[in-house]
């Protein structure tokens, strides 16, 4: 098994651009987990998604970020325009539903907005 | 609501030298499982261990253990005979049945082992 599979491991991007940020979940995960993690705050939960529905998406800072599940083996998390105050390493984790074995996190993106 | 809470911020030894980090928990569930992961230098987080409510037998996986006590809510983690390879963040978690099993992190240990 590869593992969770994101891309690209690191992007540096210009303040205003539109980043995307790539995720392959475990085959046979049915619940997918996008995480941003910075010095201030720690590890946050952004949005997760149980078969491809987006559950619950409440850790969104801002209309500038979108994630999407369009199948169970790709998604992705949009920022558009990027700020600097987003610059962040950004976690996709999967897991099966319902399960207490916890997640399996990809290496993640860490991104810098200049 | 739930909560991880992992008052050492950082944490300095020696090689050689055993270190303990600290996790306290709260729940109302009575069913949770509790998590130790690993963040290196590197940046991927790296499961460590598992363990639900229902198993409070502590654990022993070569030089790490962890020490699990329901009546204090805590989950420390222990590496005995400490060595540069430990240095990294280390990150407690709590998920529970009536958050859908969400990941509930906290705030993370960095260790540094000093040669």
């Amino acid at each position: 098994d590869a593992g969770v599979i994101q891309s690209p491991r690191h992007e540096v991007t210009e303040m205003g651009q539109e980043v995307t940020l790539r995720c392959k979940p475990i085959s046979g995960h049915n619940s997918l987990f996008w995480y941003r993690q910075t010095m201030m705050r720690g590890l946050e939960l952004l949005i997760y998604f149980n078969n491809n529905v987006p559950i619950d998406d409440s850790g969104m800072p801002e209309d500038r970020f979108s994630a999407k599940m369009p199948n169970a083996s790709f998604s992705t998390l949009k920022i558009q325009p990027s700020e600097p105050r987003d610059s962040a390493v950004y976690f996709c984790a999967s897991s099966f539903r319902g399960s207490n074995y916890g997640y399996t996190f990809g290496s993640g993106t860490r991104l810098t907005v200049v | 609501a739930q909560k991880v809470t992992q008052a050492q911020t950082e944490i300095s030894v020696v090689e050689k030298e055993d270190v303990t980090l600290d996790c306290v928990y709260e729940t109302r569930d009575t069913t949770y499982y509790l998590f130790w992961y690993k963040q290196p230098p590197s940046g991927e987080l790296v499961f460590l261990i598992r363990r639900n409510s229902f198993d409070e037998q502590n654990e022993i996986s070569g030089r790490y253990s962890w020490n699990f006590q329901k009546s204090t809510s805590s989950f420390n983690f222990t590496i005995t005979a400490s060595q540069v390879v430990d240095s990294a963040v280390y990150f407690c978690a709590l998920s529970v049945p009536s958050n859908d099993y969400k990941l509930s992190f906290g705030a993370g240990t960095t260790v540094t082992v000093r040669a």
